[in-house]
């Protein structure tokens, strides 16, 4: 498998745009997460979904972001409009979600730059 | 609220050396721990990962250990190696019905050859 695949890669735009970040989870994952990493705040939880419904959703910072999963492969999250303070490395994780380990297994981000 | 603290932000060691990461979390009701690694501009890796009823796991140079009731973790690496450099992050799992994870901030490793 390729692994959780996330794109793009960097993303660099002005305030006030839409961005759109994409994530393919591992198949067979039933569980898919979204985080955002900055120097300041490390690691923080947005959102995540179960076998494609969202389950917290207490993490998304303000109405600007939004996130949907319309199937099993592939999620979105969508921050309209962007702002300076939206800058940061966003990670998308998937896992198998049943009794035991639970691993989640990372992307490789997409850092978002607003300008 | 479960806070997840890891100290230090940084160290440097000299290549060779074992080495001691630390985590602690304020909430001992947890469901697991995980160890991760992040190399620059790459996405996190699974180290390990210690359920709450065991005590310590092991890969290869890397030993966890996991004391759920004083709220501590530790990561040793034996005989480290340049290679060895990244971040390292602890993350816990508060429990199986919300299975997001709560991060620390990371200690940057550093070891010189």
């Amino acid at each position: 498998d390729a692994g959780v695949i996330q794109s793009p890669r960097h993303e660099v735009t002005e305030m006030g745009q839409e961005v759109t970040l994409r994530c393919k989870p591992i198949s067979g994952h039933n569980s898919l997460f979204w985080y955002r990493q900055t120097m300041m705040r490390g690691l923080e939880l947005l959102i995540y979904f179960n076998n494609n419904v969202p389950i917290d959703d207490s993490g998304m910072p303000e109405d600007r972001f939004s996130a949907k999963m319309p199937n099993a492969s592939f999620s979105t999250l969508k921050i309209q409009p962007s702002e300076p303070r939206d800058s940061a490395v966003y990670f998308c994780a998937s896992s198998f979600r049943a009794g035991g380990q639970n691993i989640q297994y990372f992307g490789a981000g997409t850092r978002l730059s607003v300008l | 609220k479960q806070e997840v603290t890891q100290i230090p932000a940084a160290l440097s060691v000299p290549e060779g050396e074992n080495l001691v990461l630390n985590c602690s979390f304020t909430d001992s009701a947890i469901y697991n721990l995980q160890w991760f690694r992040q190399d620059p501009g790459k996405g996190l890796t699974s180290l390990l990962l210690i359920q709450s009823s065991q005590r310590e796991q092991t890969s290869g140079r890397l030993n966890a250990s996991l004391d759920k009731s004083s709220g501590r973790s530790t990561l040793y690496i034996a005989a480290s190696q340049p290679g060895d450099s990244a971040t390292y992050l602890c993350a816990v799992r508060p429990n199986q019905a919300g299975t997001a994870l709560i991060f620390g901030k990371g200690t940057t490793l550093s070891v010189s050859s």
